[in-house]
């Protein structure tokens, strides 16, 4: 079965350093991953994605993660974060099953400092 | 507009109700999805569903009920609300393996 594990529950950096959020995935099979942004009292967004191709993979608000099949992860970065970054950001894997579903990891709060 | 929308966005009730929650997506997408999020927890499947009338448990599914008899609406309800549903719920929608699941803006349901 897959499974998502976010390093940090918290995460906090000052306005331009680098940004990383930690994820490592289990699956039996190729997985399609992907990052979901959550800010203050919204629904999820699509930070980014990796289905298949290229391993490093560009997504909105200058975000981009790689995937690293042999390390089993999916870290994101932003090389110099802002204070609108300010947000919980969820890992997730999608499920091999009929379904389609999402397995998410339990988030990461990034708080953003002057 | 196109998209997928949640009602009510807010909701107060009381222990032993009934209450539902709509969902409601305009793609036609075969698959959505119901989660509630708690803090420590994250998000949770409640339940899901690959078409009308074709509707699956999730993680979380005790005390819930759903249907989808179109494509374009998932109800989700409460069958006697209690105070450990008090949560944020999220409905969300799929078309298929490796696409975007996109999100309503969430119902904030407090049950006293």
């Amino acid at each position: 079965a897959q499974s998502v594990t976010q390093l940090g529950s918290h995460v906090s950096v000052s306005e331009g350093a680098l940004v990383l959020l930690r994820c490592n995935y289990s699956s039996s099979v190729p997985p399609y991953l992907f990052w979901y942004v959550q800010y203050p009292n919204q629904g999820l967004q699509l930070l980014l994605k990796y289905t298949t191709g290229a391993t490093l993979v560009k997504g909105i608000n200058g975000f981009e993660a790689e995937f690293k099949k042999s390390e089993t992860s999916f870290h994101l970065t932003k090389p110099s974060a802002h204070m609108s970054d300010a947000a919980e950001y969820f890992c997730a894997v999608s499920d091999s099953g009929g379904y389609n579903k999402l397995i998410f990891g339990a988030g990461t709060r990034l708080a953003v400092h002057p | 507009d196109a998209g997928i929308t949640q009602s009510p966005r807010y909701k107060i009730t009381e222990t032993g109700r009934q209450v539902t929650l709509m969902c409601h997506q305009t793609w036609s997408h075969s698959y959505m999805f119901w989660y509630r999020q708690d803090l420590g927890h994250g998000l949770r499947l409640i339940y899901y569903s690959a078409a009308a009338d074709i509707t699956d448990k999730g993680e979380v599914p005790d005390g819930y009920v759903v249907s989808r008899s179109k494509t374009e609406n998932f109800p989700l309800t409460l069958e006697s609300a209690t105070r450990s549903q008090t949560s944020v719920y999220f409905c969300a929608s799929l078309r298929g393996r490796g696409e975007t699941q996109y999100f309503g803006p969430g119902t904030r349901l407090l049950v006293l």
